[in-house]
């Protein structure tokens, strides 16, 4: 069985607060690390997705970080709002495996 | 709009009963895929179907059963042989030949409670 630990599993925050959480894999036969966004009775939606050790990716005021040597990705939340209330997903994606292998995801929870 | 639907959003039923979950895409993706959620897991693969008329055994196969007649659709079948049941059913569809590039596009998820 193949773990793929995010941490925490779940973070509560002011707005306007920085958050950061954790991805964590093996690095074995890396293919892609992608990351979700699901928000409550939502469809998960697409993030990221980093192929490349120190891909660096950036949406608005999210952002996240790759490490294929030693198995992790952060994902950076600047300036929390009470919008990016979510669980947030990584998947991620090995050479020769057609699947993807799911993290618990990090559900965070902004106070306004 | 192009997507995903699965109905319905919750489902109850019997212990013992057979229940179909329904996910149908219009979004012309050849693969489509079953997962399941339990509280505190990662998602786990129970089925996939990378093209009509066949589909591959995931992780968790044991008491489900799928089909794919159609391009468009991929219904589930939790059997009375699935020992436990009650799960978020969550189903999704991607390109095949870039699924794990692109990654997926999602359905709403259905809960599946068995009494």
């Amino acid at each position: 069985i193949l773990n793929v630990e995010q941490s925490p599993q779940s973070l509560h925050v002011q707005e306007g607060d920085s958050t950061n959480f954790t991805c964590s894999f093996p690095s074995s036969n890396f293919y892609a690390l992608h990351w979700y966004r699901w928000e409550t009775a939502k469809s998960p939606e697409a993030l990221f997705v980093m192929t490349l050790n120190g891909d660096e990716k950036k949406k608005g005021r999210i952002s996240a970080t790759l490490n294929t040597k030693e198995g992790y990705s952060y994902l950076y939340i600047k300036g929390s709002q009470p919008e990016d209330s979510a669980t947030y997903l990584c998947a991620l994606a090995r050479s020769g495996f057609n699947k993807f292998y799911f993290g618990s995801g990090t559900k965070l929870n902004v106070k306004p | 709009d192009g997507g995903i639907t699965q109905s319905p959003k919750y489902l109850f039923r019997k212990e013992g009963q057979n229940v179909t979950l329904s996910c149908e895409q219009n979004l012309n993706h050849d693969a489509m895929y079953w997962y399941r959620q339990d509280p505190g897991q990662g998602l786990r693969l129970i089925y996939y179907s990378q093209i009509v008329n066949d589909f591959q055994k995931g992780d968790i196969a044991e008491g489900y059963s799928v089909s794919r007649e159609k391009k468009e659709s991929f219904p589930l079948t939790v059997t009375s042989a699935q020992k436990n049941p009650t799960a978020f059913y969550l189903c999704a569809s991607s390109i095949a030949a870039v699924g794990l590039t692109v990654g997926y596009t999602f359905g709403s998820g259905t809960r599946l409670t068995v009494v």
